[in-house]
């Protein structure tokens, strides 16, 4: 079936220091994947997307790429700060027209310190 | 600004009682959809409508009912029958979800505490 899964958390840094969230899926076809980000108490906001193989979405100093051959789209940031600390949800679409729907990671919480 | 709306941010209720929880949104999207999200679980869906007046249920949709009467609005009733009933609830909406690359947007959640 389609499952989506992110590397477990929390992951602790320290500000300025490089961040990657890996994420791998399992699904059929050619799903768009997605990355959302969610600060204490709010809702999800989206951070970036790609909706096809090889494409690197990129937001806020934040990359993804698609990658189908190792079914992956790991989050990256160079160079991360304390405004930074939320927790970050993988996703990716599956199935067509009117039966679309995200398929959600469990969420990796990071905590930056200063 | 556009955006999508929840109220209130905080409910609270006794076990035993129903409760509605408001969304509305005005990106004029076709799709709206709630989200049950729970500490370590992820977000589970519990109801979407793609169109007005017409709604279907998600993964975990026992003990919720919903309705779409317009365009802008889709409450949520969290009904007695709900045995877990205290989480945060995200409300969600999309384009059609037949077009695009069908991102969704959120609103800022409702924690609902059932004693």
């Amino acid at each position: 079936g389609n499952s989506v899964t992110q590397m477990e958390g929390p992951v602790t840094l320290s500000e300025e220091a490089f961040l990657t969230i890996n994420c791998t899926y399992t699904a059929t076809g050619y799903p768009s994947l997605f990355w959302y980000v969610q600060y204490p108490g709010e809702g999800l906001q989206l951070l970036l997307k790609a909706t096809k193989a090889d494409d690197k979405g990129s937001n806020k100093g934040f990359e993804a790429t698609y990658r189908k051959e190792t079914t992956s789209f790991h989050l990256e940031k160079g160079s991360v700060q304390v405004s930074d600390s939320a927790v970050y949800f993988c996703a990716l679409s599956v199935g067509a027209g009117n039966n679309r729907k995200l398929i959600w990671g469990l969420g990796t919480s990071l905590a930056v310190n200063p | 600004d556009g955006g999508i709306t929840q109220s209130p941010k905080y409910l609270f209720r006794k076990e035993g009682q129903n409760v509605t929880l408001s969304c509305e949104q005005n990106l004029n999207h076709d799709a709206m959809y709630w989200y049950r999200q729970d500490p370590g679980q992820g977000l589970r869906l519990i109801y979407y409508s793609q169109i007005v007046n017409d709604f279907q249920k998600g993964d975990i949709a026992e003990g919720y009912s919903v309705s779409r009467e317009k365009k802008e609005s889709f409450p949520l009733t969290v009904t007695s029958a709900q045995k877990n009933p205290t989480a945060f609830y995200l409300c969600a909406s999309s384009i059609d979800p037949g077009q695009g690359p069908y991102e969704q947007y959120f609103g800022p959640g409702t924690r609902l505490t059932v004693t």
